[in-house]
């Protein structure tokens, strides 16, 4: 099993539409981020997030450090959303980033 | 502010050789980490410099090696090139460990 899972692999909505990501993790942590790559590779960080909520123009992450669960909403979706989402913790005990295998995101005009 | 900035974006090597890939971090920024990401085995962490030192090590194999400058400035280096080190090769900058990690464009590496 993945120390880091996300939900759904892919995922494909109308613009417009509210869009909802998954992150569950089984390590401790003292970070998790939400990262953003577009075609072409380069990796935008989005969030950081350690507890509570956070939101930046149109998108929303929050964690639950209890249930280590995470979840990145994007409302009134865009096709220049499409991108792949990926989340990762930082992982307290071995001091690394750990990765999710990534969501992948298509907003269709 | 500028980015994270790496060179070069595009390389291609063939098997055997080795290369060198470069990353210079946001200023102010001590803390250089690198990743390996490829189709099948997504992101993986390859290692991290802070202030110079190696402070943490993934697992692959010694063929891939780095160091870090006093500018903070980062080289990675893999040796002996096989065609399963094709990948996306990316590193990050941050202020100190653990902190927001801000990511470069990436070199993208093929070996034929």
């Amino acid at each position: 099993k993945n120390e880091v899972e996300q939900s759904p692999q892919n995922l494909t909505a109308q613009e417009g539409e509210f869009i909802t990501i998954n992150c569950s993790y089984s390590v401790g942590i003292s970070a998790l981020h939400w990262l953003q790559q577009h075609p072409g590779g380069g990796i935008v960080s989005l969030f950081m997030l350690s507890s509570g909520k956070k939101k930046h123009g149109r998108l929303i992450a929050t964690i639950n450090i209890q249930e280590k669960h995470s979840s990145l909403h994007i409302t009134a979706s865009h096709p220049r959303d499409s991108a792949v989402y990926i989340c990762a913790v930082f992982n307290f005990g071995n001091e690394k980033l750990t990765f999710g295998t990534g969501t992948r995101l298509t907003i269709i005009p | 502010k500028a980015g994270v900035t790496q060179t070069p974006r595009y390389l291609i090597k063939t098997r055997g050789q080795q290369v060198t890939l470069s990353c210079s971090p946001i200023s102010g920024h001590r803390s250089v980490s690198w990743y390996q990401q490829t189709p099948g085995q997504g992101l993986q962490f390859l290692f991290e410099y802070f202030s110079e030192t190696q402070r943490n090590k993934g697992n692959f194999p010694g063929r891939f090696s780095g160091r870090q400058f006093s500018n903070s400035r980062s080289e990675m280096n893999v040796s002996t090139l096989e065609l399963g080190d094709s990948a996306l090769y990316l590193c990050a900058s941050s202020v100190k460990l653990g902190t927001e990690a801000f990511f470069g464009q990436g070199t993208r590496l093929t070996v034929v």
